[in-house]
């Protein structure tokens, strides 16, 4: 079974300030990781994917994950808060034909 | 880019009743995922179809049930609604059942069931 944990429910940077959420997941399989973010009434949109290969993932709006096996961790960053990018931010990870999401971490941009 | 559509967007119920929530994936598309997002809780997986057959199912109460038709749309019918059924529900569709295919989420269904 896989399972992801997102540490820290809330999460407060000033605006130009690095971001960081933290994911770490449980899978007996290779797992596929995504992060998504949620913006007040709307759905989920990809921001980006780890599947194989290069460990060190590009998403859009500047956001980066890095895949650390040793670690079982999966952290998402931003070198550079903008307040557009105030949201809930959820992990997930995909071993099967489902995808098991983290509790979410909601970012709040301060200016 | 066509995107997940959903419909209604919003529905109000009351205890009791049924609901048919609808999902129209994104063409070519031929593996439909539902999911229900309680508030302020993360989306919990409640079942998928591929070539409308069920894949997988997760918490799907049993008083829900859904199906996946020739024309690959869903629809997620729940019965005997209950106060705590009222939730964001999302479809999301991908391509053939694959994990690391990236899933496309529609908008969701805003149920209220008062």
């Amino acid at each position: 079974a896989q399972s992801v944990t997102q540490l820290g429910s809330h999460v407060s940077v000033s605006e130009g300030a690095l971001v960081l959420l933290r994911c770490n997941y449980s899978s007996s399989v290779p797992p596929y990781l995504f992060w998504y973010v949620q913006y007040p009434n709307q759905g989920l949109q990809l921001l980006l994917k780890y599947t194989t290969g290069a460990t060190l993932v590009k998403g859009i709006n500047g956001f980066e994950a890095e895949f650390k096996k040793s670690e079982t961790s999966f952290h998402l960053t931003k070198p550079s808060a903008h307040m557009s990018d105030a949201a809930e931010y959820f992990c997930a990870v995909s071993g099967n034909n489902d995808m098991r999401f983290g509790a979410g971490t909601r970012l709040t941009v301060k200016p | 880019a066509a995107g997940v559509i959903q419909s209604p967007r919003h529905l109000i119920k009351e205890k009791r009743e049924t609901a048919t929530l609808k999902c129209y994936p994104i063409p070519r598309h031929d593996t439909v995922y539902w999911y229900q997002q309680g508030p302020g809780q993360d989306p919990q997986f409640l079942i998928s179809f591929y070539e409308k057959m069920q894949s997988d199912k997760g918490s799907i109460p049993d008083r829900f049930s859904a199906q996946q038709f020739s024309d690959y749309h869903s629809e997620l019918n729940m019965s005997s609604l209950e106060l705590g059924d009222s939730a964001l529900y999302f479809c999301a569709s991908g391509i053939n059942r694959v994990p690391t295919d990236t899933q496309y989420f529609g908008p969701g269904t805003r149920l209220t069931v008062l």
